[in-house]
């Protein structure tokens, strides 16, 4: 049972490029997040899907898109990175209210 | 968005001693609370919750004290250990997504 796993762990991109970061679960939730961690700040939603078949926005969405492939899967897509996308992305999955966390993947836009 | 604050960034104790975290939210509407735990290069760990109908809530060496009144939520840690050294997150519930905090990090001194 390896929870929730992400990948990949680093990436670094220049302005303009684009790639899909990967999130899969194997706990069975219905629910599956992606979230932006940056420094000073606290864990900001990016996109959430409540079941499969169905994603929605979360608080700062712009910039980014997602797809929820299957139950398992959920990836993050940036289409044209920026400088201001630098973070450290979380994927999380979640029965009930409470989510579990994947390892992070940290990305770098130069 | 929702505004969730830490009053101390920093908390260093001596081991063995209990810790407190403190923890603001600005939603009176938040029915649902939760404490998560991040080390070093890790994702966020799920710690305790309550709900909002609740003032206390115990687990193994961890206590959740919830103030509506103030809306001020506290994580007590007793007999703290090296292990507990990480960074506290507290997330409220106001609606269909949680709002977390920018974080407390602790550090425990042996």
């Amino acid at each position: 049972n390896a929870g929730v796993t992400q990948t990949p762990k680093f990436q670094v991109l220049k302005t303009g490029q684009s790639m899909t970061l990967q999130c899969a679960q194997d706990m069975n939730h219905n629910s599956m997040y992606w979230y932006r961690q940056d420094p000073g700040m606290g864990l900001r939603l990016i996109y959430y899907s409540a079941s499969e078949g169905t994603t929605d926005k979360g608080e700062v969405p712009n910039g980014y898109n997602v797809s929820r492939l299957n139950k398992r899967e959920f990836s993050l897509r940036l289409e044209s990175a920026a400088p201001s996308q630098t973070s450290v992305y979380f994927c999380a999955s979640s029965l009930t209210v409470i989510q579990f966390f994947g390892p992070g993947t940290r990305l770098t836009v130069l | 968005g929702e505004s969730v604050g830490l009053h101390l960034p920093t908390l260093s104790v001596q081991e063995g001693d209990n810790s407190i975290i403190n923890c603001a939210y600005s939603n009176s509407a938040s029915d649902y609370f939760i404490w998560y735990k991040q080390e070093s290069g890790k994702g966020p760990q799920f710690i305790i919750d309550i709900r909002s109908n609740m003032d206390k809530r115990q687990g193994q060496r961890v206590t959740v004290l919830l103030n509506k009144t103030v809306k001020h939520l506290s994580l007590q840690i007793a007999a703290t250990q090296p292990g507990d050294s990480a960074v506290y997150f507290c997330a409220e519930n106001p609606g269909n997504q949680f709002y977390f905090g920018t974080g407390t990090s602790l550090t425990v001194i042996p």
